[in-house]
């Protein structure tokens, strides 16, 4: 059972926006930066959101984050086919001292 | 351009040590704004962070607890790289291991190697 708590699917249909939630508590996402990362397919994960809602160079402006209190969001506008595959959040956890990771969303583009 | 270069065997037996080395190129195990990771994948555990090491003025590590007692992670800097050792391995720690990088200012696991299917087994 991973820390942090994400839906484990969602969906959209092409030029769709969609969010995934990751939930935590106040040890967790309440007091530290939360990043998001996209896992396409048999490939490692990519960054793709860093201290809350900061791009890295390369990921389109159709990716953006927030993040209130103990809940953070990822946000995809304009969905595209090539964005299906699975989203993963990860925060800094307090109390046992290391990186601790969401369970994942698996996107379906329809 | 940062590259990880994973290598090690792909099945362990049962009780034997887990072994994984991390080749770096593009950047420097000894960079005083980098950490470097080890972190597995499994379809019953997901996404499991493991440790990591770095240097600040002197080498750090740090590991998860729920592997602390069975794992050690090294840099060797005369091969730019680094390296996993998980001892008294058992099937719950057949995954995906990979190896991956971050960088102050934020850059959270921004390169990743290839991945490593191990499978425990006899």
């Amino acid at each position: 059972q991973s820390v942090l708590t994400q839906p484990p699917s969602a969906s959209g249909t092409p030029g769709q926006r969609v969010t995934i939630s990751c939930s935590g508590s106040d040890s967790k996402i309440g007091s530290n930066y939360v990043y998001w990362y996209q896992q396409l397919p048999g490939t490692a994960p990519k960054l793709l959101i860093y201290r809350n809602n900061q791009r890295p160079s390369g990921v389109p402006d159709r990716f953006s984050g927030s993040k209130s209190g103990t809940s953070a969001s990822l946000a995809i506008s304009g969905l595209r086919s090539e964005d299906e595959g699975d989203y993963y959040c990860v925060t800094w956890d307090d109390s046992l001292n290391y990186w601790v990771f969401g369970g994942g969303t698996k996107l379906t583009v329809l | 351009q940062v590259q990880l270069q994973q290598s090690g065997p792909g099945l362990v037996k049962p009780s034997q040590t887990l072994s994984l080395t991390c080749a770096i190129s593009g950047d420097s195990v000894s960079n005083n704004n980098a950490a470097w990771h080890w972190i597995r994948q499994s379809p019953s555990r997901g996404l499991e962070w493991l440790g990591r090491t770095y240097y600040r003025s002197k080498w750090h590590t740090d590991y998860a607890v729920s592997v602390n007692s069975r794992i050690s992670i090294n840099p060797d800097t005369s091969k730019n790289q680094f390296s996993l050792q998980l001892s008294s391995v058992t099937p719950e720690d057949t995954a995906v291991y990979y190896c991956a990088r971050d960088l102050s200012g934020g850059y959270l696991f921004d390169y990743w190697g290839q991945g490593t299917l191990v499978t425990i087994s006899s």
